[in-house]
């Protein structure tokens, strides 16, 4: 069973715009973390921005927000005011526990294109 | 720059020959991770260690594939008898513990055999 769903291949968004890429979730541990990275063509991994399951608040980093719906089990990210350079592939992972320390379950992404 | 720092950043290797691949994390980072991106998917895990020590290899091909975490220099993933399938990204990230906190990545090491 997948345990992170980005059901979004591919968006676009208008510059300027706001933009929200989907991700829902499965686990039955009560202690996760969700991470959302961003993979531009260059290939490296950027961290975005992170939330944990007890984190009563949803995160917000800049332009980043992440919009955390326990009880839906999902955990979208919102880019605000969208930029050219926010054109890349998008992956939204999860930690489940404490005992795996950092081992991370990946969607399989979502392509951003932002349009001018 | 203090960031994870993967060498090669690229490399190209015949089938059946190795592959070594270099890892040192973030300064105070003492648990390491390896992911593997295969073209058009995304990252899976493979292995996570400790200063000399394998903590899971549960996502590590049985055959072929090893990593270490010396207690003196980089991480290392080393594949041996390479073949086509092994093509991919490999990313290597960093964490202070191996509780809930943020990991980093580095910029990967794109493998392609040929």
């Amino acid at each position: 069973a997948q345990k992170i769903t980005q059901t979004q291949p591919g968006m676009f968004v208008q510059e300027k715009e706001a933009v929200t890429l989907d991700c829902t979730y499965d686990t039955s541990d009560q202690s996760y973390g969700l991470f959302w990275y961003k993979q531009p063509s260059s290939g490296e991994m950027i961290f975005l921005i992170y939330q944990g399951s007890y984190d009563e608040q949803n995160a917000t980093e800049g332009r980043y927000s992440l919009n955390f719906q326990k009880a839906r089990k999902s955990a979208n990210l919102v880019i605000s005011a969208s930029q050219l350079g926010d054109s890349a592939m998008y992956f939204c992972a999860m930690r489940e526990g404490y005992e795996y320390g950092n081992k991370l379950v990946f969607g399989a992404g979502t392509i951003l294109r932002v349009k001018s | 720059n203090a960031g994870v720092m993967q060498n090669p950043r690229h490399l190209v290797r015949r089938r059946g020959q190795e592959a070594r691949l270099r890892c040192s994390p973030m300064k105070g980072h003492s648990h390491v991770y390896w992911y593997r991106q295969l073209p058009e998917e995304g990252l899976k895990f493979m292995v996570y260690l400790q200063k000399e020590n394998i903590i899971d290899e549960s996502g590590m091909p049985k055959e072929r594939f090893s990593a270490e975490f010396p207690k003196e220099g980089p991480s290392i993933l080393r594949i041996q008898q390479v073949v086509r399938g092994d093509s991919a990204a490999y990313f290597c990230a960093s964490s202070t513990t191996g509780g809930l906190n943020t990991i980093y990545f580095g910029e990967g090491s794109w493998l392609t055999v040929v």
